[in-house]
Order: C-alpha cells, then structure tokens, then sequence
C-alpha cells in the first residue's frame, strides 16, 4: 500500500539557518504530493503541493520538488524563523483522489 | 470564509462516558474526514465520506467509535463507552475532489 516516511525529530535549529525535513514515498501510479504544518493547537494547513514529477511547490519561503526517481518531496527552507516553529507532515493522495496517507509529523523547533 | 468548525475544542469526561464530536465542514465541499492524533501513533485517518456517504471505515479502531452525517454540512463522531485510551486530538477535514483538504482546529479529548 501507499505509504509516507520522514525524518525523525524533533529538529531544533537556530534562526536563519537552513532548514530540509526528508520525506520519501511509496506509491503505485503518480501520485500528489503535499506538505501540511501544524502550529500548536491547530489543525493543519496546507503548506504546498506537487502534483506530477518534476514539479515544485513553494509557499513562505520553503520549497519541495517532486522527485519521481527518488520518490522524494524534502522540505527546504533557506533561513528558518522562529514563527517557523511547528510540525510538518508529508502526505501523498493516491491517483485516485480518494485518499491522504500522512507521515509520522516532524517537530521543527526554531531558536532565537 | 469560514473553514472546517469541529466542536468542542476541549472535552474531559470520565470513562464510560458517552462522547460526540461535531464537525461543520466547508460549504460545497463534498468529502469529509475524521482524523485521531496522538502522539504515539500520530495522524491517523479513521473514516471518511463522500457525498455523505461512508466510504472507508477501516480505521476505526473498534465497535465503540461510531460516524455519522446525516446532512452535507454536518458530521459527528462518537465514542461509547469511553476510556482512557481514547485521550488524543480529532481532527475534521473536508474537501472538494482532488483539492487539499482542510483541516478543523481539533477537538482535544481527555478520558479520566
């Protein structure tokens, strides 16, 4: 089945530095690809979104490009702030459109 | 706009209690979704709906967690008996076919 794999945190960096949060797939077919953030106590929110090979999504400074011969999508961001400070999920939407499958969350922790 | 409205945002009862989460998606969006996060095992989607009509409820983890949606713009989840276990966040989300979806601000449920 489908399923989405990121990098363990929590993260914890300095602010301006520079920030990758991995996330790799796997899917059958081509499948959409998103970065969902959770900011405490709220739900998530869209960050940005892929929706074939090659391309990259990009919102508030960070950026992720679908790679479809690394099943990849890392999160990038060249120079963190603390209001950066929250959880990013990866996801996938199977081809289908019928369903999300989201990663395990990865803790950003931004320091002044 | 308004977006995904889940209530409440908090609830603390006692185990065996019975517990009903509501969830308002947005106007004209025709899926909706209940999520369950906790730290442990992070998001997870438990069932959704389209068109009002459940289409997956495998994630449901027993015969206690009950869903329903009588109408297009209303949703609820409910848990009887209660118990401790089921300490997490819910999150409601709705979309329109292959959008994103959007996700409610949760409801926070303590069973004592």
């Amino acid at each position: 089945g489908n399923s989405v794999t990121q990098m363990e945190g929590p993260v914890t960096l300095s602010e301006e530095a520079f920030l990758t949060i991995n996330c790799t797939y796997t899917a059958t077919g081509y499948p959409s690809l998103f970065w969902y953030v959770q900011y405490p106590g709220e739900g998530l929110q869209l960050l940005l979104k892929a929706t074939k090979a090659d391309d990259k999504g990009s919102n508030k400074g960070f950026e992720a490009t679908y790679r479809k011969e690394t099943t990849s999508f890392h999160l990038e961001k060249g120079s963190v702030q603390v209001s950066d400070s929250a959880v990013y999920f990866c996801a996938l939407r199977d081809n289908y459109g019928q369903n999300f499958v989201f990663g395990p969350g990865t803790r950003l922790s931004v320091l002044p | 706009d308004a977006g995904v409205i889940q209530s409440p945002r908090h609830e603390v009862t006692e185990m065996g209690q019975e517990v009903t989460l509501r969830c308002k998606p947005i106007s004209g969006h025709n899926s909706l979704f209940w999520y369950r996060q906790t730290m442990m095992r992070g998001l997870e989607l438990l069932i959704y709906f389209n068109n009002n009509v459940p289409i997956d409820d495998s994630g449901m983890p027993e015969d206690r967690f009950s869903a329903k949606m009588p109408n297009a713009s209303f949703s609820t989840l409910k848990i009887q008996p209660s118990e401790p276990r089921d300490s997490a966040v819910y999150f409601c989300a709705s979309r329109i076919p292959n959008q994103p979806q959007h996700f409610g601000d949760g409801t926070r449920l303590s069973i004592l």
